[in-house]
C-alpha cells in the first residue's frame, strides 16, 4: 500500500503571509507527482505535474518544488490572498501502480 | 465543452437498494476514474478505465461495478448499497498522454446510505 502523506492537515494564515506544506511519498518507483486545488463544492483542479527530481514549477503566487530522492514536495504560496483559501492535495504515481494515489490534503483558511 | 458532468449530485438510498452514478465527458479522453473521497481521507480509486470496452479495479473496488461502452460515459454502479458507501464520489478523466496528464474531475456525487 503506497502511502502520501501531507502536513499540515490544516493551517489558518492571514491575508499577505506566505505559506508553505508539505508532500512525502515514497522515495521509490518514483514516476511523477501531482498538485491539485480544491475549492469547498468544488471539484479538484490541478496545478502541476512534476516528474522530475529538482522540478520547480510556478503558477502565479504559488509554485512546487520535488525531492524525489528524499520523497517530498514542497508547496509555497506567497502573499496569501482569501481566495487562495482550499485544500491542496498531492497524488503520487509510481512505475508499478501507474495510478494516482492522493494525500489527505491540507486544508489553508486564510483570513482577510 | 461541458468537460466531465456527474448525475444526480445528491442522493439518498437505503441498504440494500441499488443505483447508478452516472459520468458523462465530452473531451474525447480515453481514460477515466472513479474516487471516493470519506472525510478525513484522500480520494481512493474505486475503477477506472483505459478505453471503451476496458476496466480494471482500483484501491476499493468492493461493492461497485462499472462499464464503458463508450468513450464517453462510464458509469458506476452500486447493487446492494451499505451504510460504507457514504462518501462523495468523483469522476475523473484525463487524455492519452499517460499518467503525467492531469486528470479533471468532474462535480461529486454526495451519496448517503441509511
Amino acid at each position: 500500500i503506497l502511502n502520501v502523506e501531507q502536513s499540515p492537515q490544516s493551517l489558518h494564515v492571514q491575508e499577505g503571509d506566505s505559506t508553505n506544506f508539505t508532500c512525502s511519498f515514497p522515495s521509490s518507483n518514483f514516476y511523477a507527482l501531482h498538485w491539485y486545488r480544491w475549492e469547498t463544492a468544488k471539484s479538484p483542479e490541478a496545478l502541476f505535474v512534476m516528474t522530475l527530481n529538482g522540478d520547480e514549477k510556478k503558477k502565479g503566487r504559488i509554485s512546487a518544488t520535488l525531492n524525489t530522492k528524499e520523497g517530498y514536495s514542497y508547496l509555497y504560496i506567497k502573499g496569501s490572498q482569501p481566495e487562495d483559501s482550499a485544500t491542496y492535495l498531492c497524488a503520487f504515481i509510481d512505475t508499478g501502480f501507474q495510478k494516482l494515489v492522493f494525500g489527505t490534503g491540507t486544508r489553508l483558511l486564510v483570513s482577510p | 465543452n461541458a468537460g466531465v458532468t456527474q448525475t444526480p449530485k445528491f442522493r439518498i438510498l437505503k441498504i440494500g437498494q441499488s443505483m447508478t452514478l452516472q459520468c458523462t465527458q465530452d473531451m474525447n479522453h480515453n481514460y477515466m476514474y472513479w474516487y471516493r473521497q470519506d472525510p478525513g481521507m484522500g480520494l481512493k480509486l474505486i475503477y477506472y478505465s483505459v478505453g471503451a470496452g476496458i476496466t480494471d479495479k482500483g484501491e476499493v473496488p468492493n461493492g461497485y461495478n462499472v462499464s464503458r461502452s463508450t468513450t464517453e460515459d462510464f458509469p458506476l454502479r452500486l447493487e446492494l448499497a451499505a451504510p460504507s458507501q457514504t462518501s462523495v464520489y468523483f469522476c475523473a478523466s484525463h487524455t492519452s498522454g499517460g499518467v503525467t496528464d492531469t486528470q479533471y474531475f468532474g462535480p461529486g456525487t454526495r451519496l448517503t446510505v441509511l
